[in-house]
């Protein structure tokens, strides 16, 4: 089945550094990746869509220039937290679709990023 | 507003015994829902989906358009079904995502 790849698994920076976490298809192409954060014990939230070859399409409140996505791949998207704070601290988690916008609608997730800023 | 709503954070029962976790939604169209299932220390997963009617280890979902409703049933709960579930509902807009609800944490005692 399709599997998807997320790197690092956890990661720990310093307040002001930047951080890029890596989303893979591994055995498909994802034309549309998803960017979810959870805090702890509450559900995930919806931070972005990205569609490979243009721009991501940012959820109201979430910080475009805070939160880069890219997806320059039909198996890459990546998220990178810029000048990180305390409160960036989170659990990233991303997914893709694989097939036309109306086509199948499931998800397959990745195993999560965990991030603390000191 | 597209939403989903889990009333229920914890719902505990016995090996054996039935299992109904709760799932409300209020979408403005023709809604596709879904259940999504995390066991502990595992990856989030589709467990199913309204428009495939199936039956996947033992649970089922029927969606009541009257209710608003989607709730996710077992007859006899097994101890390995013990779980994260979370409702999802797609947004049929162009971005197509997903909104979940807050999750129930279902606990099935020996």
């Amino acid at each position: 089945g399709a599997v998807v790849s997320q790197h690092p698994s956890w990661v720990i920076c310093k307040s002001g550094t930047s951080v890029k976490i890596e989303c893979r298809s591994l055995d498909f192409q994802a034309t549309t990746m998803f960017w979810y954060r959870q805090f702890p014990k509450q559900s995930l939230m919806l931070m972005a869509t990205s569609n490979e070859g243009s721009k991501a399409t940012y959820e109201q409140g979430v910080e475009k220039d805070k939160f880069l996505i890219n997806h320059a791949s039909l198996t890459l998207s990546t998220l990178t937290v810029t000048s990180a704070h305390p409160e960036d601290s989170s659990f990233y988690i991303c997914s893709a679709k694989t097939g036309p916008v109306s086509g199948a609608n499931v998800l397959t997730f990745g195993a999560g990023s965990r991030l603390t800023v000191l | 507003a597209q939403r989903v709503t889990q009333p229920e954070k914890l719902l505990s029962v016995f090996k054996g015994a039935p299992v109904e976790l709760k799932c409300n939604y209020s979408y403005s169209g023709s809604p596709e829902l879904f259940w999504y299932v995390q066991y502990s220390r595992q990856r989030l997963q589709l467990l199913l989906r309204h428009i495939s009617r199936e039956s996947i280890k033992g649970f089922t979902a029927d969606l009541n358009k009257g209710e608003t409703s989607f709730h996710l049933k077992k007859p006899f709960a097994q101890e390995e079904d013990s779980a994260m579930y979370y409702c999802a509902l797609r947004d049929g807009g162009a971005t197509n995502k997903l909104i979940f609800g807050t999750g129930t944490l279902l606990a099935v005692q020996p």
